[in-house]
């Protein structure tokens, strides 16, 4: 089984600053590690995903990522925000086998961006 | 548009009213799952479906129901709502079978139980 722990629940920014969220898992297997974004109203969109390879993954919206085995930590960073980031962000962890999908979620973290 | 389509978005009901939701995915993906999301605890997935005529029970199923009678439809079913199933419900779908697992999410459905 998985779990993943969202340090952060809510992260207040000011806009074009820079922004780490902080995303640790556990597991026993190895693991397909994915952050999703979630805009008011609306369903979770896939961000970025680390399968293998290099551990620093890019995604949508200038977002990356680093996959760091060692301290089973996948932080989310942003080199400088924008006011339309303002959203919820969920890291989720997924067995890399196995028949069931089922990706589980962080509690999620709150990014505010403020003028 | 490749989409994840489900329905009610909104929906106020009261206690021990049967609902369905539906969802439905245009994709052809073998793989679909609900997951409910409520505050400070994240999506917990309720249910899944590995393909037509397969599912099983996710970390919450109790007092869900669900079928898959067809590769793009898979209906949520309460059959005797109560107050502790307030919450927002999230249809997602998967191409399955050796692909990565990334799911794609339908817009959700807010469900109301009084």
């Amino acid at each position: 089984a998985q779990s993943v722990t969202q340090l952060d629940s809510q992260v207040p920014v000011f806009e074009e600053a820079p922004v780490e969220l902080r995303c640790n898992y556990s597991s026993s297997v190895s693991v397909y590690l994915f952050w999703y974004v979630q805009y008011p109203n609306q369903g979770l969109q896939l961000l970025l995903k680390y399968l293998s390879g290099s551990t620093l993954v890019k995604g949508i919206n200038g977002f990356e990522a680093e996959f760091n085995k060692s301290q089973t930590s996948f932080h989310l960073r942003e080199p400088s925000v924008h006011i339309s980031d303002t959203a919820e962000y969920f890291c989720a962890v997924r067995g890399s086998g196995g028949s069931n999908y089922k990706l589980t979620f962080g509690k999620g973290t709150l990014l505010t961006v403020n003028p | 548009e490749a989409q994840v389509t489900q329905n009610p978005r909104y929906l106020i009901t009261v206690t021990g009213k049967k609902l369905t939701v539906t969802c439905s995915q245009n994709m052809n993906h073998e793989y679909m799952s609900w997951y409910r999301q409520d505050p400070g605890l994240g999506l917990r997935q309720i249910y899944y479906s590995m393909n037509v005529e397969v599912t099983d029970k996710g970390d919450v199923p109790e007092g869900y129901k669900v079928s898959r009678k067809e590769k793009r439809n898979f209906p949520l079913i309460l059959e005797s709502p109560s107050p502790n199933q307030t919450s927002l419900y999230f249809c997602a779908s998967s191409p399955g079978t050796g692909h990565t697992g990334e799911l794609f999410f339908g817009e959700g459905s807010r469900l109301t139980v009084l």
